[in-house]
């Protein structure tokens, strides 16, 4: 089974600043197979990358993905109030589908 | 418009066996590839997959869950339905169904989720 690890667990940061969460995964993961996703409390989680670099319908163009084989990448290019809030990565591989452990995003 | 909603008990038992239904609109689970899957998150941690059913009845489950899990599907009144059996405490958590599209390994539209807690 694929484990993904993201990193760090917590983020402090101000809006307007960039922010770049990190998952890595204990094996190589398609890039077609690789999905990010922002739950905010008391919400399902939202889709926000698929492929992972495609932009979710909807999704403004702050939010961008990349990375390949282990390891990948969430960039929010300027943070909005908004964005604060848990992220996850997710992988499908094997027929099955592993989350990594979650990003929260606070407010510095 | 797709829309997933997901119904059950709000508390069960240890040992007894817990029964949800998704109800969906705005897709058919009987399209080539469309399938809808399970995923739970205990209060305050983080998601977990369970379970996966496609438009063609295939099923997919959790390894670790797989001997206590079933998810069905009732195409007619667009209902999927999963069940854990011999529940524990640890198994509380909210619980979502969502969709995922033909060809996607990813979903794109979720449930509201339902919270579940298991306690005697």
């Amino acid at each position: 089974e694929i484990v993904l690890t993201q990193s760090p667990g917590t983020l402090s940061l101000s809006p307007g600043e960039r922010a770049t969460l990190s998952c890595r995964a204990s094996q190589s993961v398609s890039n077609s197979y690789l999905a990010w996703y922002q739950q905010k409390p008391g919400q399902a989680p939202r889709l926000l990358i698929y492929g992972a670099s495609s932009r979710a319908t909807g999704i403004p163009d702050r939010f961008s993905g990349s990375g390949s084989g282990t390891d990948f990448t969430l960039t929010i290019s300027r943070l909005e109030p908004e964005d604060f809030a848990v992220y996850y990565c997710q992988q499908y591989g094997s027929s099955r589908y592993t989350f990594g452990q979650g990003t929260k995003l606070e407010i510095k | 418009q797709i829309t997933l909603k997901e119904s059950g008990p709000t508390l069960v038992k240890p040992t007894q066996t817990l029964t949800l239904t998704c109800a969906f609109s705005g897709f058919s689970l009987s399209t080539s590839g469309v399938a809808v899957g399970w995923i739970r998150q205990p209060p305050g941690k983080a998601l977990e997959w369970l379970a996966l059913i496609y438009w063609d009845d295939d099923k997919r489950y959790s390894p670790s869950l797989k001997s206590r899990l079933t998810v069905t599907k009732d195409t007619s009144k667009n209902q999927v339905v999963l069940t854990m059996t011999n529940m524990d405490p640890v198994d509380t958590a909210t619980y979502y169904c969502a969709h995922r599209r033909v060809g996607a390994s990813y979903f794109d539209y979720w449930g509201q989720g339902t919270l579940v807690t298991v306690s005697s």
